[in-house]
């Protein structure tokens, strides 16, 4: 139980171009997902906390316009880079809180390269 | 603020031998805390989690870790290792429920330990 899917698991776009990348509980009801972010031999960043119905709260230093953040539903939330340029090249994973357990499950990962 | 600090970023070893990787936490008040693994191009899967009780923690495939309040530890452990245990392990702290801050629910990484085990 308490799966979460993340689409897609790779993508490759031209600098310019915006990604979304979704992630979806499909079996439970997702108030709060996190976006984390991850460089090469590096740990995971958090970049944003996302609740559903409201905006995102974005951590210090992470850009709210160019990383647009959506949770309109209890099982979808969405992450759009915006005007992509090479140096947002990364490994991007959500995560979702699974209420009342005091746990976390998470995304596959989307690797994302910018060319 | 809290932070969480892995002391090897690389820890090789042979099969069947036993490992440690260590963390160590930082935090003004009370938290909980995982152990992840992950695999190349994948996301993270829960190994085992500190929340409350005993300070002995039995997770998955083997895998155990002991909270040690005094010395902000929580170092993982497995007796005897196997190849398929070839992988980033990442410690973690989340601030507790009933702690009364603002950060309820973040998880901190830690900067990842690469197991390796070999032949």
């Amino acid at each position: 139980g308490a799966v979460v899917s993340q689409h897609p698991s790779w993508v490759i776009c031209k600098s310019g171009t915006s990604v979304k990348i979704e992630c979806r509980s499909l079996d439970f009801q997702a108030t709060t997902m996190f976006w984390y972010r991850q460089f090469p031999k590096q740990s995971l960043m958090l970049m944003a906390t996302s609740n559903e119905g409201s905006k995102a709260t974005y951590e210090q230093g992470v850009e709210k316009d160019k990383f647009l953040i959506n949770h309109a539903s209890l099982t979808l939330s969405t992450l759009t880079v915006t005007s992509a340029h090479p140096e947002d090249s990364s490994f991007y994973i959500c995560s979702a809180r699974i209420q009342g357990s005091f746990g976390y499950t998470f995304g596959s990962g989307t690797r994302l390269t910018v060319v | 603020a809290q932070s969480v600090t892995q002391l090897d970023s690389q820890v090789p070893v042979f099969e069947e031998a036993p490992v440690e990787l260590r963390c160590n936490y930082s935090s003004s008040v009370s938290v909980y805390l995982f152990w992840y693994v992950q695999y190349p191009n994948q996301g993270l899967q829960l190994l085992l989690k500190y929340l409350s009780g005993s300070t002995l923690v039995k997770g998955i495939n083997g895998f155990e870790a002991e909270f040690n309040k005094s010395q902000t530890s929580f170092h993982l452990r497995k007796p005897s290792v196997h190849i398929s245990d070839t992988a980033e392990y990442f410690c973690a702290v989340s601030e507790g429920a009933n702690a009364g801050g603002t950060s309820y629910g973040k998880l901190t990484f830690g900067q990842g330990t690469i197991l390796t085990v070999h032949p």
